[in-house]
């Protein structure tokens, strides 16, 4: 059973606009949150996390919000580069516990 | 240094073959991890070492044997592989058990 869901497989969008990836989980219990940035051939690297007491956290142009209630978090790029075109995973856990990743959303930015 | 090393990127084997993959970091972590990804799927967890223990084996076949020779070095020791074992094959490491974890770029393994 996905206890992490990335809904969209696919995102395009322009360059210097606002990219939204989005991520749904199925347990209450998550309480750390990461996103990761993949490239082909490489493996995942980390972006930036955020724990259960805040509900946004922000490093250069990316954010990332998290809805509690909603059992949602959401990654903002802002502005959009063609080197940000990669597959974005979030990953979810309970703290001192295994990490869930979703399926992924692949991003391509437009040039 | 800041990365997780990963050797080779690239292997090919037989099903009788017997080879290793090998992971290395040296940012005094202490905890590392091996992850099995197939394409367009996330990663999935295969084992957790932690202070140089094995503390999670997630019910993955004898065929795969992991090796913590000390707390800079993973290794995973494959034998008699099935062609649905390949996979790109992660390595990660955290500075204690499921802190945030960094990956290595991996080891693409073809397995004919």
């Amino acid at each position: 059973d996905q206890q992490v869901k990335q809904n969209s497989p696919s995102l395009s969008v322009q360059e210097g606009r606002i990219s939204i990836l989005n991520c749904d989980y199925t347990n209450s219990m998550f309480d750390y949150f990461l996103w990761y940035k993949k490239y082909p051939a490489e493996g995942p690297t980390f972006l930036i996390s955020i724990s259960s007491i805040k509900d946004k956290n922000e490093d250069g142009r990316f954010t990332v919000f998290l809805n509690k209630s909603a059992k949602h978090l959401s990654l903002h790029i802002v502005p959009s580069q063609p080197g940000d075109s990669a597959v974005y995973f979030c990953a979810a856990s309970k703290s001192g516990n295994q990490f869930y990743f979703g399926t992924g959303t692949s991003l391509t930015v437009i040039p | 240094d800041t990365e997780v090393t990963q050797t080779p990127k690239h292997l090919v084997m037989g099903m009788t073959n017997k080879k290793s993959l090998k992971c290395e970091q040296h940012m005094g972590h202490r905890a590392m991890y091996w992850y099995k990804q197939k394409a367009k799927k996330p990663p999935e967890l295969m084992f957790v070492y932690s202070y140089e223990k094995l503390s999670i084996n997630e019910s993955v076949p004898s065929r795969f044997s992991p090796e913590c020779p000390n707390s800079s070095l993973l290794n995973l020791h494959l034998h008699a592989l099935q062609p649905e074992d390949s996979a790109l094959y992660l390595c990660a490491s955290s500075p204690g058990p499921w802190d945030t974890q960094y990956f290595g770029p991996g080891t693409r393994l073809t397995v004919l």
